[in-house]
């Protein structure tokens, strides 16, 4: 069974439009994170829940906006998607934060046209 | 922010050799690391991890050694193997809030 899963796996879409990403964790892990990565792998950190709660949110544009129905799901919507959207979006769990071991799922890879 | 940066964005081993992957940090208040591994088409995966309080730690083919004086962090793989191709990170954290992430090294083994 996949630890930490994310839906969909690669995602193309148009400049504009609004599009969202699952991910569930079956780990009964507390925390969980979305990381953006760029085309330099570069990973950076974007918002972090713990038992549905919103315990960090970097630096991002309002047009992202997570939600977490409950502590094993934190989707990540995006609004008005522009081309600098465009890199692979990481889900990732830990049981409870802080520096406990974050497992990472398989990544979404998503190109704005 | 903060930086953690790597020496070296890319690194190119015979099969067999060991490889040496280094990674500088900025914040001395950093008191937890972990190195990831990242193979193509991937989420990146937990090799191991070190604290401030060590300076060295050793798993299976992979050590970790920690230099606080220059703020300086490298991992070394023994024997390196076609499998340990990929990107690897090191994060770093500061009392235990998020961590943050250098710009990845990509080690090609070459067979």
């Amino acid at each position: 069974d996949t630890a930490v899963s994310q839906t969909p796996k690669y995602l193309v879409t148009q400049m504009g439009n609004d599009k969202s990403i699952k991910c569930e964790q079956n780990l009964g892990h507390d925390t969980m994170y979305w990381y953006k990565q760029d085309s330099k792998k570069f990973l950076k950190i974007m918002f972090s829940y713990n038992n549905k709660e919103l315990i960090i949110n970097e630096t991002v544009p309002n047009r992202f906006s997570p939600k977490s129905p409950d502590k094993a799901h934190l989707n990540l919507h995006i609004n008005s998607l522009e081309l600098g959207d465009s890199a692979v979006y990481f889900c990732a769990s830990s049981h409870r934060g802080g520096t406990e071991t974050q497992y990472f799922g398989p990544g979404t890879r998503l190109l704005v046209l | 922010g903060e930086s953690v940066g790597l020496h070296l964005p890319t690194l190119s081993v015979q099969e067999g050799d060991n490889s040496i992957i280094n990674c500088a940090y900025s914040n001395s208040a950093s008191d937890y690391f972990i190195w990831y591994k990242q193979e193509s088409g991937k989420g990146p995966q937990f090799i191991i991890d070190i604290r401030s309080n060590m300076d060295k730690r050793q798993g299976q083919r992979v050590t970790v050694l920690l230099n606080k004086t220059v703020k300086h962090l490298s991992l070394q793989i023994a024997a390196t193997q076609p499998g340990d191709s990929a990107v690897y990170f090191c994060a770093e954290n500061i009392a235990g809030n998020q961590f943050y992430f250098g710009t990845g090294t990509s080690l090609t083994v070459i067979p």
